[in-house]
C-alpha cells in the first residue's frame, strides 16, 4: 500500500496482442494483491487478485504475476478485445491496515 | 447477497451550497466504508475510510466531511462546495478483515 504506481499510464494495443500493466508499491508488509477494471463511467471491478504466497495466478486470458522482493506485481491479458478497453488500477492491501489506496491508473486502448 | 446503494447517480450543485451523499449497504455486518473521488480522466483519491460507526479516518480535510451514523451507512458532506468539487464520487466497502473492495454505482458532481 501507501505509494502505489502503475506503468505505462497509458497503452495501446492492437487486437490480438498482449498488453502488461506493472504496479510498483513500498509498504513491504503489503500481502493482498487486486487488479480493478473501470469501463468508462462505470465502477471499478475486481477481476483478478493474488495472495503473497502465490507467485502467479491465471483466469483464462488474464493472469497476475507477484515479486515481493522487487515489490511490484503485474497484470498480464493476452489476446486483447476491443472490450479489454478501460482503466485498469492496483490496489496493494496490508492485512489489518483499512487505507485502501488505489494506483494511479493505466489507461488500456484496444485497437480493432 | 451483499448490494451497496449509492444515491443520487448525478447531481448539478451551485458554488457554496451544501453537498450530502449517501451510501448504504445490505447484506453484511459491520463492513469497512469508503468515500473516492475520481477526477476526469483520473485516478481514485481516497478521501474517508472507516472501520465502525463513528469512527472515521481523513485522508484529504479540504472541506469535505463524513459521517457514519449506522453501521452501514456512509454520509460524504460540504458545508460550500467549491468548484474543485466536481467529479465522480465513489462509495465502496470491503469485509472487516479488508480485502476485495465493492463499489457503488457512483455519483457524478458538477460544481457550477
Amino acid at each position: 500500500g501507501e505509494n502505489v504506481e502503475q506503468h505505462p499510464s497509458t497503452l495501446s494495443v492492437q487486437e490480438g496482442d498482449s498488453a502488461v500493466i506493472k504496479c510498483t508499491y513500498s509498504d513491504s508488509a503489503s500481502n493482498y494483491f487486486p487488479w480493478y477494471k473501470q469501463e468508462l463511467g462505470k465502477r471499478p471491478q475486481l477481476i483478478i487478485d493474488i495472495r503473497s504466497n502465490v507467485g502467479e495466478k491465471k483466469d483464462q486470458r488474464i493472469a497476475v504475476t507477484l515479486n515481493k522482493t522487487a515489490k511490484h506485481f503485474s497484470l498480464h491479458i493476452t489476446e486483447t478485445q476491443p472490450e479489454d478497453s478501460a482503466v485498469y488500477f492496483c490496489a496493494p492491501l496490508t492485512s489489518g491496515t483499512y487505507k485502501y489506496i488505489f494506483g494511479t491508473g493505466t489507461r488500456l486502448k484496444v485497437l480493432a | 447477497s451483499q448490494t451497496i446503494h449509492q444515491w443520487p447517480a448525478t447531481l448539478v450543485q451551485p458554488v457554496g451550497s451544501p453537498l450530502s451523499l449517501e451510501c448504504t449497504v445490505e447484506g453484511t455486518s459491520n463492513p469497512n466504508l469508503y468515500w473516492y473521488r475520481q477526477a476526469a480522466g483520473r485516478g481514485l483519491q481516497l478521501l474517508f475510510y472507516s472501520v465502525g460507526i463513528g469512527q472515521i479516518s481523513s485522508e484529504v480535510p479540504q472541506n469535505l466531511s463524513a459521517s457514519r451514523p449506522q453501521d452501514r451507512q456512509f454520509i460524504l458532506s460540504s458545508k460550500k462546495l467549491l468548484l474543485s468539487d466536481s467529479g465522480f464520487y465513489l462509495c465502496a466497502w470491503s469485509w472487516a478483515g479488508g480485502t476485495e473492495a465493492f463499489f457503488g454505482q457512483g455519483t457524478r458532481l458538477t460544481v457550477v
